[in-house]
């Protein structure tokens, strides 16, 4: 399976401000996902990413804040854009096969202050 | 209805018995299904996958799907101290139209295996 390399880790940010979450995956993959996983809850997908085409966004989640790019076939990033501490959540990224199952990224712990 | 839904628990077994999680899901159209541990403070870990009706084995684990009673479940046996997690069931459906797919997840079943 896949081997994703993902930071930062965990950030503390200031309300209003962005962070760019980054993903690198060690062989092509034509889609990558990311997700938020609230304390205490189960993953929520945000949004699939494929390299050339703009991300199809879940409900509830839209480009202007949470911005994503995918300019090869083995990274992405994710903005979280004009952030308050609703925002705080540990963000993910996951590839893989259908039928095979996904692998997650290592998360991303964001608290908003 | 929710999409995925799992027992929330703590489901509590002793250390050696069999822990029995299970997981129903409201889509008829969903094509394969997995299971995933997730320790404190860590990103989940695929355990199992299974997208054919009846058992699948590996190790300790066994997956059971079953389709008609939208149905899938994950056997542990021989449940040790390092099983205790949650352990979350998700679901992939795959829409042909443009090559979209999407896994949706349950909220997880917290398992404790008592030494």
């Amino acid at each position: 399976s896949a081997v994703i390399s993902q930071k930062p880790s965990r950030d503390i940010c200031q309300r209003g401000t962005s962070l760019t979450i980054q993903c690198q995956v060690d062989s092509q993959v034509t889609m990558m996902f990311w997700y938020r996983q609230q304390p205490g809850q189960s993953l929520t997908l945000i949004a699939t990413a494929n390299q050339g085409s703009e991300a199809t966004y879940e409900s509830g989640f839209v480009i202007d804040k949470f911005p994503i790019s995918r300019p090869n076939l083995t990274f992405s990033t994710l903005t979280v854009s004009n952030m308050s501490p609703e925002d705080s959540s540990i963000y993910l990224c996951s590839v893989g096969r259908q039928l095979y199952g996904y692998t997650f990224g290592s998360g991303t712990r964001l608290t908003v202050v | 209805q929710k999409e995925v839904e799992q027992n929330s628990g703590p489901l509590s077994v002793p250390e050696g018995a069999i822990a029995s999680l299970n997981c129903t899901y409201s889509d008829r159209g969903s094509q394969s299904f997995f299971w995933y541990r997730q320790y404190s403070g860590k990103s989940p870990e695929l355990i199992m996958s299974i997208y054919s009706n009846g058992d699948k084995e590996d190790g300790r684990f066994t997956a059971q799907l079953n389709k008609a009673s939208q149905y899938v479940s994950l056997l542990i046996r021989d449940s040790q101290p390092s099983d205790s997690a949650t352990y979350l069931c998700a679901v992939n459906m795959y829409y042909d139209s443009g090559g979209y797919q999407k896994v949706t997840f349950g909220t997880g079943t917290k398992l404790q295996v008592i030494p």
